[in-house]
């Protein structure tokens, strides 16, 4: 079993809708929780990340984490064209030389 | 500001030949990453640099991967010689957190195709 489980899609969806993308992971020990963006051939570019539990929104997007479940989520609000990539969750502690972990990413199509 | 930046682009090469990858990253940026992305998976790390010293390289396979970040700043990724699997796209990172990668930038990447 993977450390970190993300469901690779792809997922389309029509545009203005609400997006739901959602991680899964075993270690207890991840206190730091990010989500990154990543286009096609270009590297991940980091959207938002939150410590421990609890929610943190910027703008259309908003971070979840639920340390209990061990889940974490994104949601994007009226989601845009300019919204397809592939998301990627990734996670690390806060200890033991903060190595990331990353999720295989979720491909996104919002269909104009 | 400038970003990070990666040459080449793409290489094909092939098999049991040399490669190696170059990486500039943003300025006043400590900590260095060296990522390797298999297609349709996420990023996994190679090595961290902390200036000059190479702090993690628990996941570089040492038989035939090398790196080096002279003077703390540039960084070079090589592999003498390539197979077909190491075909993926290799990612250097960047970020001034003092170890921590939570806000690392990346660069675009280069992708090797071994043939």
């Amino acid at each position: 079993q993977k450390e970190v489980e993300q469901d690779p899609g792809p997922l389309s969806v029509p545009e203005g809708a609400i997006v739901s993308l959602n991680c899964t992971y075993s270690n207890s020990a991840f206190q730091y929780f990010m989500w990154y963006r990543q286009y096609s051939r270009k590297g991940p570019e980091l959207l938002m990340y939150t410590y421990s539990s609890g929610n943190k929104e910027d703008g259309r997007f908003t971070a979840q984490v639920d340390k209990s479940s061990k889940y974490i989520s994104l949601f994007i609000r009226d989601s845009q064209p300019s919204d397809s990539a592939t998301y990627l969750c990734a996670m690390r502690g806060n200890t033991g030389g903060f190595k990331t972990i990353f999720g295989a990413g979720t491909r996104l199509f919002v269909k104009a | 500001e400038a970003g990070v930046v990666q040459s080449p682009r793409y290489k094909i090469i092939e098999k049991k030949q040399p490669v190696a990858f170059w990486c500039n990253p943003i300025s006043g940026h400590n900590t260095l990453y060296w990522y390797r992305q298999n297609l349709g998976q996420g990023p996994e790390l190679l090595i961290r640099y902390e200036n000059e010293e190479a702090v993690d390289d628990s996941q570089l396979p040492k038989d035939r991967f090398s790196a080096e970040r002279l003077k703390g700043v540039d960084s070079t990724l090589k592999i003498q010689p390539a197979e077909l699997g190491d075909s993926a796209v290799y990612l250097c990172a960047s970020s001034n957190k003092g170890g921590s990668d939570t806000e690392a930038f990346f660069g675009q990447g280069t992708r090797l195709t071994v043939v």
